[in-house]
């Protein structure tokens, strides 16, 4: 079972920022919070992973909580072309594992 | 340098006959995962191979399904004797093998069984 939990949908404004939630209170020390998405039917993309430090990439930002229990996916500028399911994933560390796809939470991009 | 390459794209099977997938990982990618996502349902990891060792199959269906990984070309899922319910994307991911490394995903073969 997916160790995280995320609202099932979320829509926003083209142009705007979309910030999609999720929680991981069960989190252990050694895990990383991964994000991917997918669009339509497509594979799943990566799109940027954190252990405890917030991140930053040429796609998004990811905000982790200094407790861990949760973070942020940023999407800062949303287009129509992000239109996607995003799961964010929980996964150990350094072990190859394999990542347990929860049902993620649909963003829907507004012209 | 080219992404993670499935195929075929979309392939067409009876009752009965099998179904052979192939991956072609990321260059100077050694591991390769394979995962299945059912109509109207999530993705579900199979299975996990290195070159020629299967490291994690805690995911395979218990018959008919087999995977392999070569020394040399594609990994491969094989399907004996497709039922109607094996209908679903298939999709291959690869990483390089190593601490924190990252999976990227094939574009999936989706199999119909008619």
């Amino acid at each position: 079972d997916a160790k995280t939990t995320q609202p099932p949908s979320m829509d926003c404004a083209e142009g705007r920022a979309a910030n999609l939630p999720c929680n991981h209170s069960t989190i252990s020390g050694n895990e990383y919070v991964y994000w991917y998405r997918q669009i339509h039917s497509q594979g799943p993309q990566y799109i940027i992973h954190g252990l405890k430090n917030n991140e930053t990439n040429e796609m998004a930002s990811l905000i982790i909580t200094e407790d861990r229990k949760s973070s942020t996916l940023i999407l800062p500028h949303a287009t129509l072309r992000d239109t996607a399911v995003y799961y964010c994933i929980v996964r150990v560390d350094g072990a190859n594992s394999k990542l347990t796809f929860g049902k993620g939470i649909t963003l829907s991009v507004r012209p | 340098n080219a992404g993670v390459m499935q195929n075929p794209r979309h392939l067409v099977r009876r009752r009965g006959q099998e179904a052979r997938l192939r991956c072609s990982p990321m260059k100077g990618h050694s591991h390769v995962y394979w995962y299945r996502q059912l109509p109207e349902e999530g993705l579900k990891f199979m299975v996990y191979l290195q070159k020629e060792n299967i490291i994690d199959e805690s995911g395979m269906p218990k018959e008919r399904f087999s995977a392999e990984f070569p020394k040399e070309g594609p990994s491969i899922l094989r399907i004996q004797q497709v039922v109607r319910g094996d209908s679903a994307a298939y999709f291959c991911a690869s990483s390089p093998g190593q601490v924190t490394d990252t999976q990227y995903f094939g574009p999936g073969t989706r199999l119909t069984v008619l």
